[in-house]
């Protein structure tokens, strides 16, 4: 079973500035099967990236993913207000979820 | 508008049953697989079952499997999850989610979830 972990587990910063999200894999995800979702409080998960870089519909483009193999990345360019969330990557060959990394304003 | 509606939560005593519902609406249910997906107070996302689109395919978690029955109703557009044996540490919101739409590929993102319904495992 491959195991995902994320880091760091809480990042705190402010509205405007670049947010970098990592997510490692215990072993190689077959074919880029790696999502990112993002859930704020009280609320479902929302797609935000599948196959490691691909953006989900209407997903603005501030949201960008890259990596391969067993080291992934969220990146957020400029965080509006409304990006302060927990984000958690999952790789859906067996579907495990990562633990969450949480963003918030610092 | 695409949309899953959970339903069936509350709170049952260790040993107990429920049965969730998750009603479908605004695209082709029976087209796409389906997953269950849970989320303990304060904790993350865990997966839990799916089912393909004609129901004749389920996988479970270990943590669940031979308690927790996944099944559809492709008519009704409705998806369920019969939980028997319940335990403390099955408390938590549970979510429906939509998976692939091809019927001989379950490697897909979620991409629609619904609201979630709790379920709470306490005497």
């Amino acid at each position: 079973e491959i195991v995902l972990t994320q880091s760091p587990g809480t990042l705190s910063l402010s509205p405007g500035e670049r947010a970098t999200l990592s997510c490692r894999a215990s072993q190689s995800v077959s074919s880029n099967y790696l999502a990112w979702y993002q859930q704020k409080p009280g609320q479902a998960p929302r797609l935000l990236i599948y196959g490691a870089s691909s953006r989900a519909t209407d997903i603005p483009d501030r949201f960008s993913g890259s990596g391969s193999g067993t080291d992934f990345t969220l990146t957020i360019s400029r965080l509006e207000p409304e990006d302060f969330a927990v984000y958690y990557c999952q790789q859906y060959g067996s579907f495990t979820f990562g633990p969450g990394t949480k963003v918030d304003i610092k | 508008e695409v949309q899953l509606v959970e339903s069936g939560g509350g709170l049952v005593q260790p040993g107990g049953s429920l049965r969730l519902s998750c009603a479908a609406s605004g695209f082709t249910f029976s087209s796409y697989w389906m997953h269950w997906v849970r989320q303990a107070p304060g904790k993350g996302l865990v997966w839990v079952s799916r089912i393909n689109s004609d129901g004749s395919s389920t996988s479970y978690a270990d943590s669940v499997k031979g308690r927790f029955t996944i099944s559809r109703d492709n008519a009704k557009n409705t998806l369920y999850l019969q939980m028997n044996s319940l335990r403390a540490e099955d408390t938590a919101v549970y979510y429906c989610a939509r998976g692939s739409p091809y019927s001989g590929y379950d490697y897909y993102a979620f991409d629609i979830w619904g609201q979630g319904t709790m379920v709470t495992v306490s005497s």
